[in-house]
């Protein structure tokens, strides 16, 4: 198994851009997450899905932020328009009901 | 709101020393506790976990952490040291009875020293 795959690694984007993250989880887990990562926050819980349908988004921290799960093996973090707060290092993680955490490598971004 | 604390943000320890990272929660019961490492430039990895039973814990690396119920804390230990463990460390807590909300510590950075 691959684990959770991440694109793209790094993305640099100047302030009101477009950026959207993407995210395959591992086969066979039914529950994926979004987390930010920075310095001051440490790891905050964005959004996550269950079975692709979207339980809990009260992380989310503005309208400018959505993410989405079209189908089990794929889901997408998008900010629109990016402003340079939002920089920092957004993760997906993966799990299935009673086991642990599966992270990705995480996407570095850096909006200017 | 539950919440985790771990109060060290850097620790440096020699080579070869022991180890313990802190870690408290507040929850009104016993929650889920895990301990996750992330080295730079990589994704978190699992540690270890607690559920239930035996309060010692042992995980992956020679890690291990114990749980006190009595001081709500998930501390995590190792005997020795290798500087390989160089990484940031972070404590979880997830509810019990099926949420799968997790609340994450901000993160122990640990430098190994020769």
């Amino acid at each position: 198994d691959a684990g959770v795959i991440q694109s793209p690694r790094h993305e640099v984007t100047e302030m009101g851009q477009e950026v959207t993250l993407r995210c395959k989880p591992i086969s066979g887990h039914d529950y994926l997450f979004w987390y930010r990562q920075t310095m001051m926050r440490g790891l905050e819980l964005l959004i996550y899905f269950n079975n692709n349908v979207p339980i809990d988004d009260s992380g989310m921290p503005e309208d400018r932020f959505s993410a989405k799960m079209p189908n089990a093996s794929f889901s997408t973090l998008k900010i629109q328009p990016s402003e340079p707060r939002d920089s920092a290092v957004y993760f997906c993680a993966s799990k299935a009901a009673g086991g642990g955490y599966t992270f990705g490598s995480g996407t570095r971004l850096t909006v200017v | 709101a539950q919440s985790v604390t771990q109060p060290d943000i850097h620790i440096t320890v020699s080579e070869g020393a022991s180890l313990e990272l802190r870690c408290n929660y507040s929850y009104g019961a016993t929650p889920y506790l895990f301990w996750y490492v992330q080295s730079p430039g990589q994704g978190l990895q699992l540690l270890l976990k607690y559920f239930s039973g035996d309060t010692l814990v042992q995980g992956i690396k020679g890690f291990e952490a114990e749980f006190k119920r009595s001081q709500s804390s998930f501390n995590l230990r190792k005997p020795s040291v290798h500087w390989s463990d160089a990484a940031e460390y972070f404590c979880a807590v997830v509810p019990t009875g099926g949420y799968q909300k997790v609340t994450f510590g901000i993160g122990t950075k640990l430098q190994v020293i020769p």
